[in-house]
C-alpha cells in the first residue's frame, strides 16, 4: 500500500510569492490534515479535510487556506508568504480523521522564504 | 482548551538502559492521547496510542505508555534502548470530538554507545 505523498520535497520562495503545496494520502483515506513544524513553535496544527470539505481548523491567519479534491488529494496555499513560514509542512492522512489519532505522515514539504 | 507538556527537550541515555520520556497533558475532557516517532528528514510516525481501556498501551519497536489519570501522565518508556531508537519524540493529545489536535514540543532522544 503506498503511503503518503508529498510534493514538493524542497523549495524556496521569496516574501510576497504565494506557493501550493500538494498531498496524496493513503488510498481509502478520506481525511487529510496539516501540519507546520518549526523550531520555535513545534508542530501546529492547520486544518483538516474530510471528503472535500474543511472539518476542522487550527488557529492560522488566512492567508494559509486549503482544498481537497473528489480523489482526496489535498493542496494546501500560502498566499503573500513572510519570513516566519519557513518551516516544514506535513500532511498526514487517515481513514477516519484526527479524533481517531491513527494519523499516517508523508515525509513533508520543506518551504524556504527568502 | 487542551495542551501537552514534554518535559526535557532533550534526553541521553546509554545503549540498553531505560528510556523515559516525559508527557503531561491538560484536557477538560478524557483526552485520546499518542506517542509519534519522527526520524530526521522523515515524517512522524505513531507508536501507540490511548483511547479507552487498559491504561497501560504497548506500542512498536518495544515502547509502552502508562495513562495515569490522577496524575495527567502519559510517559514513554522502553526498557532497553537501542542505537535506532534515536529520534524525535512527540506526544498529542485530541479528544472525541476530534476537532484539534495538539503536539508537543517534542523530546529529542539521543543513544551513546
Amino acid at each position: 500500500k503506498a503511503g503518503v505523498t508529498q510534493t514538493p520535497r524542497y523549495l524556496i520562495k521569496t516574501r510576497g510569492q504565494q506557493v501550493t503545496l500538494s498531498c496524496s494520502p493513503i488510498s481509502g483515506h478520506r481525511s487529510v490534515s496539516w501540519y507546520q513544524q518549526t523550531p520555535g513553535q513545534g508542530l501546529q496544527f492547520l486544518f483538516e479535510y474530510f471528503s472535500e470539505t474543511q472539518r476542522n481548523k487550527g488557529n492560522f491567519p488566512g492567508r494559509f487556506s486549503g482544498r481537497q479534491f473528489s480523489n482526496s488529494r489535498s493542496e494546501m496555499n500560502v498566499s503573500t508568504l513572510e519570513l516566519g513560514d519557513s518551516a516544514l509542512y506535513l500532511c498526514a492522512s487517515s481513514s477516519a480523521g484526527i479524533g481517531t489519532g491513527e494519523l499516517f505522515f508523508g515525509e513533508g514539504s520543506r518551504l524556504t522564504v527568502l | 482548551a487542551q495542551s501537552v507538556t514534554q518535559l526535557g527537550s532533550h534526553v541521553s541515555v546509554s545503549e540498553g538502559a531505560l528510556v523515559l520520556l516525559r508527557c503531561n497533558y491538560s484536557s477538560s475532557v478524557p483526552p485520546y492521547l499518542f506517542w509519534y516517532v519522527q526520524y530526521p528528514n522523515q515524517g512522524l510516525q505513531l507508536l501507540l496510542k490511548y483511547t479507552t481501556g487498559a491504561t497501560l498501551v504497548k506500542g512498536i519497536n518495544g515502547f509502552e505508555a502508562e495513562f495515569k489519570k490522577s496524575e495527567t501522565s502519559f510517559h514513554l518508556t522502553k526498557p532497553s534502548a537501542h542505537m535506532s531508537d534515536a529520534a524525535e519524540y512527540f506526544c498529542a493529545v485530541t479528544t472525541n470530538t476530534g476537532n484539534q489536535f495538539y503536539f508537543g514540543t517534542g523530546t529529542s532522544l539521543t543513544v551513546i554507545p
